[in-house]
């Protein structure tokens, strides 16, 4: 089974500079997060999507952070304009059939963003 | 507010040294608790899902336990290859009606021969 496809694996921008990344869930997974972690950190929680509807972006910096599902499968992010604290690594993951909304996630390899 | 604390922050093994990380978390409404593991420069991979007090999980050299408050990591008989990162996640309900995902800092494990 083919896991959790990203691109790129990395970027590097200069501040106020747009970026992009893609992400593409492993096949059937209903429900897909975007997640931020910065170096020594835990990731955190940008957004979360069922399907094509968003279930939480609470901590979506929305001044500068887009997100959208096409179709309920692929899904990018953008960030416009950039931020030094923007730099960090991106992780997309999928979680199970069926919804549940705790089921485990499976992650991608992420994507290095460093913004000069 | 809803956290999660992971503790210790890095811990340095011998090879054979049993040992157990410890996740602590406070929220509402948990529905459940993940631990995964994530080595450099790849994505956390799934390790356990616990779901209720008493509850136990085992695979390999690890073994995960859940309490109302707490969860711990027991690693028995380490080896140099489970040296990584372990992360904890709580899944739990939302302001906005659906369910969050928070993780904690994760443990830094350092396995020597």
């Amino acid at each position: 089974e083919a896991g959790v496809a990203q691109s790129p694996r990395y970027k590097i921008i200069e501040k106020r500079q747009s970026v992009a990344f893609w992400c593409n869930p492993i096949s059937g997974h209903a429900t897909l997060y975007w997640y931020q972690q910065i170096l020594g950190q835990g990731p955190k929680l940008l957004i979360q999507f069922q399907n094509n509807g968003v279930v939480d972006d609470s901590q979506l910096p929305k001044d500068r952070f887009s997100a959208e599902r096409l179709k309920g499968v692929d899904s990018t992010l953008k960030i416009q304009p950039a931020k030094l604290e923007d730099s960090a690594v991106y992780l997309c993951a999928s979680g199970g059939p069926g919804g549940r909304p705790y089921n485990e996630q499976f992650f991608g390899p992420g994507t290095r963003l460093t913004v000069l | 507010e809803d956290q999660v604390t992971q503790s210790p922050e890095a811990l340095r093994l011998q090879e054979g040294e049993s040992s157990s990380l410890n996740c602590s978390y406070t929220v509402s409404g948990l529905r459940g608790l993940f631990w995964y593991r994530q080595d450099p420069g790849k994505g956390p991979e799934f390790l356990f899902t616990l779901y209720s007090a008493g509850e136990e999980k085992e695979k390999e050299r690890l073994k995960a336990t859940l309490t109302k408050k707490e969860s711990f990591l027991h690693i028995t008989a380490p080896k140099p290859e489970d040296s990584a990162t372990y992360l904890c996640a709580v899944q739990a309900r939302s302001r906005l009606g659906g369910f969050k995902t928070i993780f904690g800092a994760g443990t830094r494990l350092f396995v020597k021969a």
